[in-house]
């Protein structure tokens, strides 16, 4: 009965591959974020949806695409792969998106690029 | 400059130590928080606050709106308290969380 999951935990592609990691919350938020840690382990935020809508959209390529059917979910395609997306991508969702809210993060996804 | 900045970057400890990592911001916030990421990766968030103190069991976050600084401490520090903290502010007016890079605590027994 995890909180946040992801799948899948780890992700060996090639480059110009497309690909997808998906994110559930069992937690009944309204609001899910995906952030990138990059090797130096910094962390940003790339994207945000509250209840389905995208909230907070980063200068990321895009061939970054999220996408939320539900609330529960907020799935990351990314297309045409590059050696430099290879990080841990990190979901994390939270109760709102107004005001100050604790965020309740997934176990991660290392995303290697060859 | 980041917006968010961290020191030490690394520290070393015995246990049993009081430890205290520092956070200082440069923008306006609604909300600055304390994450702790595993050595295994997963993170897990510690505090959030926006004025004052709280604590939690050994650790107690403090934060001065004024000078735009935040610290964590550890009472009696343990090996398993052995992590990345990371400090994030959340700008006022926005969603978004601003990262520190992190702080490497290695507690030794």
């Amino acid at each position: 009965d995890t909180a946040v999951s992801q799948t899948p935990k780890y992700l060996v592609t090639q480059m110009g591959n497309d690909k997808s990691i998906k994110c559930e919350q069992n937690l009944g938020h309204d609001t899910m974020y995906w952030y990138k840690q990059d090797s130096k382990k910094f962390l940003k935020i790339m994207f945000s949806y509250n209840n389905k809508e995208l909230i907070i959209n980063e200068t990321v390529p895009n061939r970054f695409s999220p996408k939320s059917p539900d609330k529960a979910h907020l799935n990351l395609h990314i297309n045409s792969l590059e050696l430099g997306d290879s990080a841990v991508y990190f979901c994390a969702s939270s109760p709102g998106a107004s005001g100050g809210y604790e965020q309740y993060f997934g176990p991660g996804t290392r995303l290697t690029v060859t | 400059k980041n917006e968010v900045e961290q020191s030490p970057q690394n520290l070393t400890a015995q246990e049993g130590e009081f430890i205290t990592i520092n956070c200082s911001y440069s923008v306006g916030i609604s909300a600055l928080h304390w994450l702790q990421q595993h050595p295994g990766g997963g993170i897990v968030s510690l505090f959030m606050l926006s004025s004052g103190k709280k604590k939690h069991g050994r650790l107690i976050a403090t934060i001065n709106i004024q000078e735009k600084h935040s610290s964590l401490h550890i009472t009696a520090s343990h090996p398993r308290d052995s992590a990345v903290y990371i400090c994030a502010a959340r700008r006022g007016g926005s969603e978004k969380l601003v990262f520190g890079k992190g702080t490497k605590l290695t507690v030794n027994p």
